[in-house]
């Protein structure tokens, strides 16, 4: 089984639907992000958390919130979904933040707005 | 601001040996990390370098000096599945992942 999922997959929503993208972990890690990815840029990042009640604003947070529901659960809502939020989105954990500890990422939903 | 700078796109042989290069400028420095990336899929770790000089992992290396700001993936013997993009990123001083755009590797037979 992965360690790292996410659901869905694949979802295309229309302008102004709120929807929920989830992700679940089992590698015990504290450390939880969410990412998203256009085409000719690099990764961006969007919330990220630290424990359960730690929860902190990426480079790119507006539009977006997150729910930490657990340490394995980590959720990202688009509240008023957009065509530019339109997107690949990625969900990562890390063990720790200094030193050698990478991030571990989920398979991605591809995000559509009409 | 901070920047990390790859090429968009190379080329290479099966057999072959490539070189991608990044460089960076960030508030800060605390690694740096190269991912393979093949299309639709998730990255994944390759490397990590934290002091100047060369890391070697099976067919692999990177290369990382700190004062130039600067890295490179060597790849050898190239394979077809090397074909995917690879992903440069730094760990600012907030330990923060400040990703590169990618370079997209392109193998042929």
């Amino acid at each position: 089984d992965a360690d790292v999922t996410q659901t869905p997959r694949n979802r295309i929503t229309k302008t102004g639907k709120r929807i929920m993208l989830e992700c679940s972990q089992t590698k015990g890690h504290d450390r939880m992000y969410w990412y998203r990815q256009d085409p000719g840029l690099g990764l961006r990042l969007i919330y990220y958390s630290f424990d359960v009640k730690d929860i902190n604003k990426g480079e790119i947070s507006d539009g977006y919130s997150v729910s930490r529901q657990a340490q394995a659960k980590f959720s990202l809502s688009l509240e008023s979904a957009i065509p530019n939020q339109t997107a690949l989105y990625f969900c990562a954990t890390s063990e720790k933040e200094a030193g050698p500890y990478e991030q571990y990422f989920g398979p991605g939903t591809r995000l559509t707005v009409t | 601001g901070q920047n990390i700078d790859q090429p968009t796109e190379m080329t290479a042989t099966e057999g072959a040996i490539v070189q991608i290069n990044c460089t960076y400028q960030t508030s800060g420095f605390n690694g740096l990390f190269w991912y393979q990336q093949h299309a639709g899929e998730a990255p994944t770790f390759l490397s990590y370098n934290v002091l100047d000089g060369l890391e070697e992992k099976g067919r692999f290396s990177s290369f990382l000096s700190r004062s130039k700001g600067y890295s490179y993936l060597l790849l050898k013997e190239l394979q077809m599945k090397d074909s995917a993009s690879y992903l440069c990123a730094v760990k600012d001083s907030n330990y923060q992942l400040i990703w590169g755009a990618g370079t997209k590797l392109i193998i042929k037979p």
